[in-house]
């Protein structure tokens, strides 16, 4: 399977603690986003890296979360001190460099915050 | 603000019918749309997209129609089938107007399909 890649499917973890979700991209994309998708809604855009560098931050990137892409291709996204509210499923997608085109996604992480 | 949204949240048919879903959007500088479909416990699929410069496309079974004047995105899926059950969601960017290339997401349209 050449698609979006997510790792864990499913996080469970205790109020307060830190978590790290990763994102491997299609092999030839050098577009990486983050979105977050709460139960019901649509998902709603985190962050976007093209290759490295970090293009973009949705003001729902409080200071907890961090997402990181060293060497332009896996992601990582980072909560520090979880909340209830950081319940979520954490959407990756990565598109080729030529806009317009479409974004793919991977299956998501599901975190519950206890 | 910009927003992207759809007119019905469910949508229910008979196998061999054909579907329309709709969605409204409200930012002018919106240049590229995008239809997902969405099965449970899973991430978004690509189905179909469209340029602002365009008004029609057309994919296997499903065709997206665009009408900038009412700022209004529709997917139509033909001879519609159980797999096809599932909540679509359209999306629009608007990266070309020297704006951002993430995408904006309505709440969805659960779609089933009856046998």
């Amino acid at each position: 399977d050449t698609g979006v890649s997510q790792n864990p499917r499913h996080k469970i973890t205790k109020r307060g603690q830190n978590v790290t979700f990763r994102c491997d991209p299609i092999s030839e994309h050098n577009r990486l986003y983050w979105y977050r998708q709460t139960l019901g809604q649509g998902p709603e855009f985190l962050t976007y890296f093209q290759n490295e560098a970090q293009l973009e931050k949705s003001r729902l990137l409080s200071d907890r979360f961090s997402a990181e892409r060293p060497k332009g291709s896996f992601s990582t996204l980072e909560i520090q001190r979880t909340e209830q509210g950081d319940s979520a499923m954490y959407l990756c997608a990565s598109s080729l460099d030529n806009y317009p085109g479409p974004q793919h996604f991977g299956d998501g992480t599901r975190l519950s915050i206890l | 603000g910009e927003s992207v949204g759809l007119h019905l949240p469910t949508l229910s048919v008979q196998e061999g019918d054909n579907s329309i879903i709709n969605c409204a959007y409200s930012n002018s500088a919106s240049d590229y749309f995008i239809w997902y479909k969405q099965e449970s416990g899973k991430g978004p699929q690509f189905i179909i997209d469209i340029r602002s410069n365009m008004d029609k496309r057309q994919g296997q079974r499903v065709t997206v129609l665009l009408n900038k004047t009412v700022k209004h995105l529709s997917l139509q899926i033909a001879a519609t089938q159980p797999g096809d059950s599932a909540v679509y969601f359209c999306a629009e960017s608007s990266g070309g107007q020297g704006g951002s290339e993430k995408l904006v997401f309505g709440k969805g349209t659960k779609l089933t399909v009856n046998p």
